[in-house]
């Protein structure tokens, strides 16, 4: 059965703190992995991840996939409160339509 | 503006009731999904559409039912069969090609 975990489920810091999220996952024939953040409603695409393009940064955020060890990170420096977030991780289940399959999320507090 | 909407932002439901959650994007996507997301856990897929007048079942589609009469509308019907339905509903799209869902703000459903 394909499976996502994420590690912490939740983390609070203070600003100006650099934190690192987890994400694991076994799923059969992996093509990409993608990283969203989640505030109060719709989740907004961070990041995706694949064979190709193991490594992605965008400001402050920056995320690597290890291929051989099945795992992702999701780092944020020199965090901000508006980091504060739910950070949810998915992997693509290959047999058609891109369902995609979701970690239970890392809820990320951010105090001032 | 492109994007996807949701409504009504909140909706309550009383026993028995059927309710209908609305998805519109105009982004010209052909895939939709919904997900339902509960307190501390990641989202699960109900039912997903590939195309117009197609549509499959997710991993908890027990007492949902959808429709796909329009390529722009996906809307959710969860029925009095589903004894639990009290979540948060995101529908997503996605274009052919990418593996990128984008998600909508949402509806929170309640029971009274």
């Amino acid at each position: 059965e394909d499976k996502v975990v994420q590690s912490p489920l939740s983390l609070v810091v203070h600003e100006g703190d650099t934190v690192t999220l987890n994400c694991s996952y076994e799923v059969t024939n992996f093509r990409s992995l993608l990283w969203y953040k989640q505030e109060k409603k719709a989740p907004t695409f961070l990041f995706m991840l694949t064979s190709s393009g193991i490594e992605k940064k965008s400001g402050r955020l920056s995320s690597i996939l290890d291929k051989k060890e099945l795992f992702s990170i999701l780092n944020i420096t020199a965090t901000q409160t508006g980091d504060s977030a739910v950070y949810l991780c998915a992997v693509p289940r290959v047999q058609g339509a891109q369902k995609l399959v979701f970690g239970q999320g890392t809820r990320l507090t951010i105090n001032p | 503006d492109g994007g996807i909407t949701q409504s009504p932002k909140y909706l309550f439901r009383k026993e028995g009731q059927n309710v209908t959650l609305s998805c519109e994007q105009n982004l010209n996507h052909d895939a939709m999904y919904w997900y339902r997301q509960d307190p501390g856990q990641g989202l699960r897929l109900i039912y997903y559409s590939q195309i117009v007048n197609d549509f499959q079942k997710g991993d908890i589609a027990e007492g949902y039912s959808v429709s796909r009469e329009k390529k722009e509308s996906f809307p959710l019907t969860v029925t009095s069969a589903q004894k639990n339905p009290t979540a948060f509903y995101l529908c997503a799209s996605r274009g052919t090609g990418s593996e990128t869902q984008y998600f909508g703000p949402g509806t929170r459903l309640l029971v009274l």
